[in-house]
């Protein structure tokens, strides 16, 4: 399976709504990663696991918390967002033993906050 | 930034034409990658090349790195309607993650 699954494919929330984006690989990745990216602009990179551990956050406001409670899920849960945050957000995994940081994206959730 | 550059922003030719793309980046490198997005979806990896390589082929992809002038390119042959896409290429710098560049929109008309 070299697959990597995001769930929902489009959510639309309040401002004071709390959700999740989930994402899963069973290609045994111990690299995770999120990242949010706006119209006609390259992926900005958010969080960063390895080996279950946050190893990179980019400064990412409060209101968005990661979670990888195995090796094969991530989390992103939101709460409070602003509208700002309307974006697509991908999920991608890599195999950090071969070093090469190939990544391996999921289709992404296509996120309105309103 | 560590970000790489691409050149051009936007590109649109003919099928059958080939497409170049340029990718330059300002720090030392483990790799260079390319990726394809097309609208909405994720990217898909393309092709990496690493530090110590001059030339890559993948089908009608070929890469080229020249690491003395920081810079890259990716070539696509003949080119197909269905290439119609985002070309990223990101740089990895061995800190355990990517850097990617602005984009480059490939357009090709039938």
């Amino acid at each position: 399976d070299t697959e990597v699954t995001q769930t929902p494919k489009h959510l639309v929330m309040g401002m004071t709504n709390k959700k999740s984006l989930k994402c899963e690989q069973h290609m045994g990745h111990r690299a995770m990663y999120w990242y949010k990216q706006k119209a006609k602009k390259p992926p900005e990179l958010m969080f960063v696991y390895s080996y279950e551990k946050l190893s990179i956050n980019e400064s990412v406001p409060s209101r968005f918390s990661p979670e990888c409670p195995n090796s094969s899920l991530l989390n992103l849960h939101l709460h409070a967002l602003q509208p700002e945050d309307s974006a697509l957000y991908l999920c991608a995994s890599s195999q950090p033993l071969t070093g090469d940081y190939e990544q391996f994206f999921g289709p992404g959730t296509r996120l309105t906050v309103l | 930034s560590q970000q790489g550059e691409e050149d051009p922003q936007a590109l649109s030719i003919q099928e059958g034409e080939n497409a170049t793309m340029n990718c330059s980046y300002k720090t030392s490198i483990n790799n260079l990658q390319w990726y394809r997005q097309n609208s909405g979806r994720g990217l898909v990896h393309l092709i990496l090349i690493r530090s110590n390589e001059r030339e890559k082929h993948s089908g009608r992809l070929r890469v080229t790195l020249d690491t003395s002038k920081k810079s890259s390119s990716l070539l696509i042959t003949a080119s197909r309607a269905a290439d119609t896409a985002s070309y990223f290429c990101a740089t990895d710098p061995k800190l355990g993650r990517l850097y990617f560049g602005r984009g480059t929109q490939l357009t090709v008309w039938p």
